[in-house]
């Protein structure tokens, strides 16, 4: 099992173009994540999926949007990049919404937008 | 509230030493306590986890050790060794709009010296 993949693994971009970030994950989960990780500030939730066609708003949403068409698969979009969007970007899922549920994460994707 | 506050933001120990870094929150709705390990170029990764019925967990060298009333949780690794240099995140997990979040600390980045 590969686990949870991301696609690209580094992007730069300019100001105000768009681009989108794919997340795959093999394990038939139901919840999947997007984070980003900013120098000490952690990893801030931005949307999240509770299942297949679903997604919900997460701490930081403002200047993303995200689609879950099939259930393997979380896609998050930036529709005009800003420099403020610079970051590491990770997705994770997990099985059930249990409180003790892990979360697995991909290897993460290094934004930069100039 | 939903913040959960790490500290120190960067630790440097000598092999065979104990690391310490310590974790503080506020909402008492937390219910679930889980700390990630990240190797650079990774995406985070379950290292261990405790429920707030108890008040210390131990796997391994990592022990995680837990003070209910003051609201705060501990990670220690004995006899650190330099494959534990790695960025640390405590988290905690809340029920919020309809399913469980984390909320990660902001991150300690230990090097252990040989």
């Amino acid at each position: 099992n590969a686990g949870v993949t991301q696609t690209p693994k580094f992007r730069v971009l300019k100001t105000g173009q768009s681009m989108t970030l794919l997340c795959a994950q093999d394990m038939n989960h139901e919840y999947m994540y997007w984070y980003r990780q900013d120098p000490g500030m952690g990893l801030r939730l931005i949307h999240y999926s509770v299942g297949e066609g679903t997604t919900a708003k997460g701490e930081v949403p403002d200047g993303y949007n995200v689609s879950r068409l099939k259930k393997q698969n979380f896609l998050l979009g930036l529709e005009s990049a800003a420099p403020s969007q610079t970051s590491v970007y990770f997705c994770a899922s997990g099985l059930l919404a249990g409180h003790t549920d892990t979360q697995y994460f991909g290897p993460g994707t290094r934004l930069t937008v100039l | 509230q939903q913040q959960v506050k790490q500290s120190p933001q960067s630790l440097i120990v000598q092999k065979g030493g104990i690391s310490i870094i310590n974790c503080a929150y506020e909402n008492t709705a937390f219910d679930y306590f889980p700390w990630y390990q990240q190797f650079p170029g990774k995406g985070p990764a379950l290292l261990i986890a405790i429920r707030p019925d108890v008040s210390e967990k131990k796997e391994g060298r990592f022990t995680i050790s837990f003070n209910k009333s003051a609201k705060q949780f501990s990670l220690h690794i004995m006899d650190s060794q330099p494959g534990d240099s790695a960025t640390y995140f405590c988290a905690a997990s809340l029920w919020m709009d309809s399913s469980y979040k984390l909320i990660f600390g902001s991150g300690t980045r230990l090097l252990v010296r040989p």
